[in-house]
């Protein structure tokens, strides 16, 4: 089965300095994998995604992550955090064997201090 | 840009009544998903549809849950007797253009008192 781990419940920054959001899989299979973002009261909107194309991958508002299998991680990082990147991020992984369901991981909450 | 729409955007119910969410996805799309995040907690999948039939269910989505496709347009999710715990907000996705993107509505918050 397939599973996502996201190893910081909490991140806090600096404006202007980088962000680091770490997540580790666990895939029998060759996954795809995201990041969704969520901002308070809203819904999920996709940062960016990995399907075995290119394994760094650019995103919206910055961020990209690099897919590393050899470490099954799928880091999300973003050179300089802005007050807007507030929010919860999700890393998820897609089982593309069956009916494509969206794993979540548990979220990592960023704060932006200015 | 087209997006998903859902309906109510908060919904409160007392235990043992029948809730209905709806949901509007995006024009062409024929994979429907409905997903739930209850409150400090991570989004759990509860059942995947495709061609008017549950392709997927997870082991959430008991005999108290439905969904259906009425009018070839909104897809529903039914809990016919709700309890406590399922106040959640429920999120509705689509996928369909071949991009293995799932699109998400803002969701549902239901309460149930």
């Amino acid at each position: 089965a397939q599973s996502v781990t996201q190893l910081d419940s909490h991140v806090s920054v600096s404006e202007g300095t980088p962000v680091l959001l770490r997540c580790n899989y666990s895939s029998s299979y060759s996954p795809s994998l995201f990041w969704y973002v969520q901002h308070p009261n809203k819904g999920l909107q996709l940062l960016l995604k990995y399907t075995s194309a290119a394994t760094l991958v650019k995103g919206i508002n910055g961020f990209e992550a690099e897919f590393k299998k050899s470490e099954t991680s799928f880091h999300l990082t973003k050179p300089s955090a802005h007050m807007s990147d507030a929010a919860e991020y999700f890393c998820v992984v897609s089982e593309m064997d069956s009916s494509y369901k969206l794993i979540f991981g548990s979220g990592t909450r960023l704060l932006v201090r200015p | 840009e087209p997006e998903v729409t859902q309906t109510p955007s908060h919904q409160v119910t007392q235990m043992g009544q029948e809730v209905i969410l709806r949901c509007v996805p995006i024009s062409n799309h024929l994979y429907f998903y409905w997903y739930r995040q209850i409150l400090g907690q991570k989004v759990e999948f509860l059942v995947s549809f495709y061609n008017n039939e549950i392709s997927e269910k997870s082991e959430i989505f008991d005999d108290q849950f439905s969904v259906e496709r009425p009018d070839g347009s909104n897809f529903t999710l039914k809990i016919r007797s709700t309890k406590l715990e399922d106040s959640a907000m429920y999120f509705c996705a689509t996928e369909g253009d071949g991009s293995y993107e799932q699109y998400f509505g803002p969701g549902t918050r239901l309460t149930v008192t």
